[in-house]
Order: C-alpha cells, then structure tokens, then sequence
C-alpha cells in the first residue's frame, strides 16, 4: 500500500539558519504533496502544498521542492524563527476515488533563540 | 464557520466499553478521514470515505468501525475498546477527490482517548 517516509524525527537549529526536512513517498500515482505544521495541542494545519506539475513553490520563507523521478520531496525552512518550533508532517495523496491522504511519521522541529 | 468538528474532546474508557466519535464538517466536502496521533508514529489513517455510502480501509483499520451518515458526517466506532487505542483521533475533510480538485484537508480539534 501508500507510504509515506519522513526524516529526521527531529531536528535543531540556531535561530536564523534554515531547517529541511525530507519525504519519499511509494505510490508513483500520487499527485498531491502537502505539508502541516501543528502546534502542541493544537489540530495540525496546511502551511504549504505542490502537486505532481510543479517542481518547486514558495511562499515567503516556506518553499517545498518535488522530485517525482525519485518519489521524494523537501520542505525548507529560510531564516528560522522560534515561532517556527513545531511538528511538520509532510504527506502524499493520489487522484481517483481511492485517493487517500497519507502522512510521514512527523518532524519535531526546534529553534534555539 | 465552524469547519470540522469532532466531539467528545476527551474521553476514558475501561477496556471492552464501546464508544462512537462524532465528526461533522460544514464546508460541503465529500472526502472524511479518521487519523489517530502516537508519539513517533505520525498520523496514520484509520478510514476513509470519499463521498457519502462509501468507506475503505486506511492504514490501521482493525478494531474500528466507521459510518458515513450523510456528506456531513462521518462517525468512528470502538466496539470493544483496548488499552492499544489510547490515542489522539482527528477527523478531517476535503474537497473532492480529483486531478484538479486534489486541495487542502481541514482537520476537527482531536480527541484525546485513554482506555484504561
């Protein structure tokens, strides 16, 4: 079935640096590639999102790259800020009526002031 | 705009009590996902239904069972409820499955389920 591998499990950085984070993804059908962003205690919540036809997007300091040859895709992190210390979920979805979301097992991101 | 709303927020139960999570979205989507929350294990899916009458098995179905009532609502069942099912459970929705309408899924407030 879909899987979806996300790495590292957790991540520190300085405040300033930037921060990536990796996924690989199994179902060559997958078209849709979004990453959340969730909060202790909070629901999690899209920051950004790329499908198949694209192979980069930014948005301010959030830019997310597709590599569909190799089944994977990053999320990077410019200039980060503590407001940035969260957990990040990246996830792969395929069309069809069978298109489940699937999600990596997470990214405890931490930025040391 | 309420979104995606799941009751109850926390819930114990004593093993073998049976129990449903109620989830309903007001945002007209037709997509519903039951996911459950373990530390180190991400969100894995229990259930899906792409549009009403319909469901299929996620990644950790055993032990659940779900009913999609109506587009609204989406509901998750314990039948016999296992220490193993203590977890966090969101709910989530989305617009139509599709090659264009592939779009953002909006997630309930979780529930934080302790079988003991």
């Amino acid at each position: 079935g879909e899987n979806v591998e996300q790495h590292p499990s957790t991540l520190s950085v300085q405040e300033g640096d930037s921060a990536v984070i990796k996924c690989t993804y199994s179902d060559s059908a997958s078209n849709y590639f979004p990453w959340y962003k969730q909060e202790l205690g909070k629901r999690p919540q899209l920051i950004i999102d790329i499908r198949s036809n694209v192979g980069e997007k930014k948005d301010q300091r959030i830019a997310v790259t597709l590599n569909k040859t190799a089944k994977h895709f990053s999320l990077h992190i410019t200039e980060t800020q503590p407001e940035d210390s969260a957990v990040y979920f990246c996830a792969a979805r395929s069309s069809g009526n069978t298109g489940k979301l699937i999600f990596g097992q997470g990214t405890t991101l931490q930025v040391k002031p | 705009n309420a979104g995606v709303t799941q009751t109850p927020k926390f819930q114990v139960l004593k093993t073998g009590q049976s129990m449903t999570l109620q989830c309903a979205q007001d945002m007209n989507h037709n997509s519903m996902y039951w996911y459950r929350q373990d530390p180190g294990m991400g969100l894995r899916l229990i259930y899906y239904s792409a549009s009403e009458g319909t469901t299929d098995k996620g990644e950790v179905p055993n032990g659940y069972n779900v009913s999609r009532l109506n587009k609204r609502e989406f509901s998750l069942r314990l039948e016999s409820a296992a220490p193993s099912q203590t977890s966090v459970y969101f709910c989530a929705s989305s617009p139509s499955v599709g090659v264009v309408m592939n779009t953002e899924a909006f997630f309930g407030q979780g529930t934080r389920l302790t079988v003991v």
